[in-house]
């Protein structure tokens, strides 16, 4: 089973700051995904990438988020100007053999 | 679009118990579904899935079968354990809708009492 990590595992920020999420999968592959969950609730799904693309973004992904890869292993979600109730917790997967592999996410509190 | 609907929780069971979870779905093509499990501070981790109509997927002493007549995909285990507290979680990929992206249902927490 393939591992994905994320950094950081927690991470509090201000309201208006921006943060970056980081995803790095252990092997080498093209479909990557962002999903939240907001405390309590069900996972949503934010945003699709492939081949260095955006394939799908959900309601949700508005323009104050984004995603790279920006030296081709490490995946990153950035919120420009964080809100209160960007406050989640923010999982990254990737699919291998036709499965969504998870990390373990990144808790992020705005206060 | 498509969807995920499961039982409303939370779940309590004792030790040995038998376990089910109910899903349905909603979907415009020919899904792969899929059963994730959260134990508690942790990330989503694959339980079990199965990619056609009529596929069981296996895994831990749970199983599931794909039922394309009923849209369910419902979670069985016969002896629940302890250790098998968590938050389960039914979701479904469909192609069709561009990228596989995941639907998941809202998640139903299981607690097992010894």
């Amino acid at each position: 089973e393939p591992e994905v990590t994320q950094t950081p595992s927690h991470q509090v920020t201000q309201m208006g700051q921006e943060v970056i999420l980081r995803c790095v999968p252990i092997s080498n592959h093209l479909y990557f995904y962002w999903y939240r969950q907001i405390l309590g609730q069900k996972v949503e799904f934010l945003v699709s990438f492939y081949n260095n693309e955006i394939s799908e973004k959900s309601e949700i992904f508005d323009d104050q988020f984004s995603v790279e890869r920006p030296d081709g292993s490490n995946f990153t979600l950035k919120i420009r100007s964080t809100k209160l109730e960007d406050s989640a917790m923010y999982f990254c997967a990737m699919t291998y053999q036709e499965t969504q592999y998870f990390g373990p996410g990144t808790r992020l509190l705005v206060l | 679009g498509d969807s995920v609907t499961q039982m409303e929780g939370p779940v309590t069971l004792s030790e040995e118990a038998f376990l089910t979870i109910n899903c349905t779905y909603t979907a415009t093509g020919y899904p792969s579904l899929f059963w994730y499990v959260q134990y508690p501070g942790e990330g989503l981790q694959l339980l079990l899935k199965a990619t056609k109509a009529d596929d069981k997927g296996s895994n831990k002493g749970f199983e599931a079968t794909y039922r394309k007549e009923t849209t369910s995909f419902h979670l069985e285990k016969g002896s629940v354990q302890v250790s098998d507290s968590a938050v389960y979680f039914c979701a479904l990929s469909d192609a069709q809708g561009g990228s596989e992206k995941l639907v998941f249902g809202k998640g139903t927490k299981l607690t097992v009492n010894p």
